[in-house]
């Protein structure tokens, strides 16, 4: 499976914009790309996936390298809310192995929102 | 529209008992993953079910651990004999056919070994 690469950590002031990157160099044509979020004593949550085309949703913006070899999950006004460990991971939909492709979280960057 | 329910929140048991962790997924889905989180590191998969059966169980200790997902209830993880290192977070997710946009997760169930 195409592995991803994320910063251990990052800071960010409350209320401007973060940008956490992804390097995913090995990915394949039919991997999609997806981000989730795991807040302090919670579990995992989605948050945005995309392929080619870069993408809006309500929490977040996702910004794809022409290459697509990275990316760059956008919040685009950190608030004290936003401080998780988030999780850049690769889904190839079209793979069938027993008919589906788990989802395997690597160590993912913990972002500190500092007010 | 209840979320992924996992009950306990918390669950405290001495080295050698069982621990039953519960997991009711979104109504209408009909995947079932089980992950566990050690304290300070990443998830790892456990096991991948449908109702009454297991699709894939290679993250899963061969040993103490089970999981059941029947056609009526919820799903449960088991551990017979637990010991100090299954003190951890598991999460259970859920998903419907059609999972583009990825799994929904519980807020897990605490174990602690004591």
């Amino acid at each position: 499976d195409a592995k991803t690469t994320q910063p251990n950590s990052m800071e960010s002031n409350e209320e401007e914009p973060v940008h956490l990157p992804c390097n995913h160099s090995t990915i394949s044509g039919t991997d999609y790309i997806h981000w989730y979020r795991q807040l302090p004593s919670q579990g995992p949550e989605y948050v945005i996936h995309g392929l080619t085309s870069n993408v809006n949703n309500r929490m977040a913006s996702l910004a794809i390298a022409e290459d697509r070899k990275s990316s760059t999950l956008i919040l685009h006004r950190a608030t004290l809310r936003d401080a998780a460990v988030y999780y850049c991971i690769l889904r190839d939909l079209f793979k069938y192995s027993g008919g589906y492709q788990k989802v395997t979280f690597g160590t993912g960057t913990k972002l500190q929102v500092i007010p | 529209n209840a979320g992924v329910m996992q009950n306990p929140r918390h669950l405290v048991r001495r080295r050698g008992q069982e621990a039953r962790l519960r997991c009711s997924p979104v109504k209408g889905h009909s995947h079932v993953y089980w992950y566990r989180q050690l304290p300070e590191e990443g998830l790892k998969f456990m096991v991948y079910l449908q109702k009454e059966n297991i699709i894939d169980e290679s993250g899963m200790p061969k040993e103490r651990f089970s999981a059941e997902f029947p056609k009526e209830g919820p799903s449960i993880l088991r551990i017979q004999q637990v010991v100090r290192g299954d003190s951890a977070a598991y999460f259970c997710a859920s998903s419907p056919d059609l999972d583009a946009y990825g799994y929904t997760f519980g807020s897990g169930t605490r174990l602690t070994v004591v």
